[in-house]
């Protein structure tokens, strides 16, 4: 059981806008923590995609673009492509738990 | 270019001691806001913080394997030592050396190593 929630899979339509949930608590997300988003690809190492809630890295398209709200972010990948299939990680910190904690993690499928 | 391997044997039997090691280029530990750690993924599943040393010789566990996890840095070898006591079979994973930024107060890990898988089996 992770301490961040995420959907298990999502999927669209390439071109589609797709968004992945993330839902923390307020000893996290809430808490005014960031939240960064980590992209995998099948068979590779995570990638950062978003730092800092809505900060895109060097390199990485506009089409990828984070927000957060409460106790909850969101990453949204707007024109989904075939490239971008592959499962998705947020990652904050939790001061109750002293801890750098992810989610499950959101399979993207691009149909 | 940064760039970071792990290293460490692939199989290790039950109770005993794990010991990886990460060598890293394109940065210094020794540099405001640098760190480095470590990232676990289980067959199939999430990933999982273990631990991370930072630049100003600080160091955090994870409070659930704390016991078992001890952090070292060797900054002019550029090299990050991970040892984990006690295996089990359910600490079979893939283990990921990762660099952290450390801005604002906040810790992201910014680039990753490849993984290395290690198995857990008698």
């Amino acid at each position: 059981q992770s301490v961040l929630t995420q959907p298990p899979s999502v999927s669209g339509a390439p071109g589609q806008r797709v968004t992945i949930s993330c839902t923390g608590t307020n000893s996290n997300i809430g808490a005014g923590y960031d939240v960064h988003w980590y992209q995998q690809l099948p068979g590779t190492a995570p990638k950062l995609v978003i730092y800092g809630d809505n900060s895109r890295p060097s390199g990485v398209p506009d089409r990828f673009s984070g927000s957060k709200s409460g106790t909850a972010a969101s990453l949204a990948i707007t024109g989904l492509q075939a490239e971008d299939e592959g499962s998705y990680y947020c990652q904050s910190f939790d001061h109750s738990l002293s801890a750098w904690v992810f989610g499950g993690g959101t399979k993207v499928t691009a149909l | 270019q940064i760039t970071l391997k792990e290293s460490g044997p692939t199989l290790v039997k039950p109770t005993q001691t794990l010991t990886l090691t990460c060598t890293f280029s394109g940065f210094s530990l020794s540099t405001d806001e640098m760190g480095v750690g470590w990232i676990r993924q289980p067959p199939g599943k999430a990933l999982e913080w273990l631990a991370v040393t930072f630049w100003d010789d600080d160091k955090r566990h994870s409070p659930s394997l704390k016991s078992r996890l001890t952090i070292t840095k060797y900054t002019s070898k550029n090299q990050v030592v991970l040892t984990m006591t006690n295996m089990d079979p359910v600490d079979t994973a893939t283990y990921y050396c990762v660099q952290s930024r450390t801005v604002s107060g906040t810790t992201r890990f910014d680039h990753w190593g490849q993984g290395t898988l290690v198995t857990v089996s008698s």
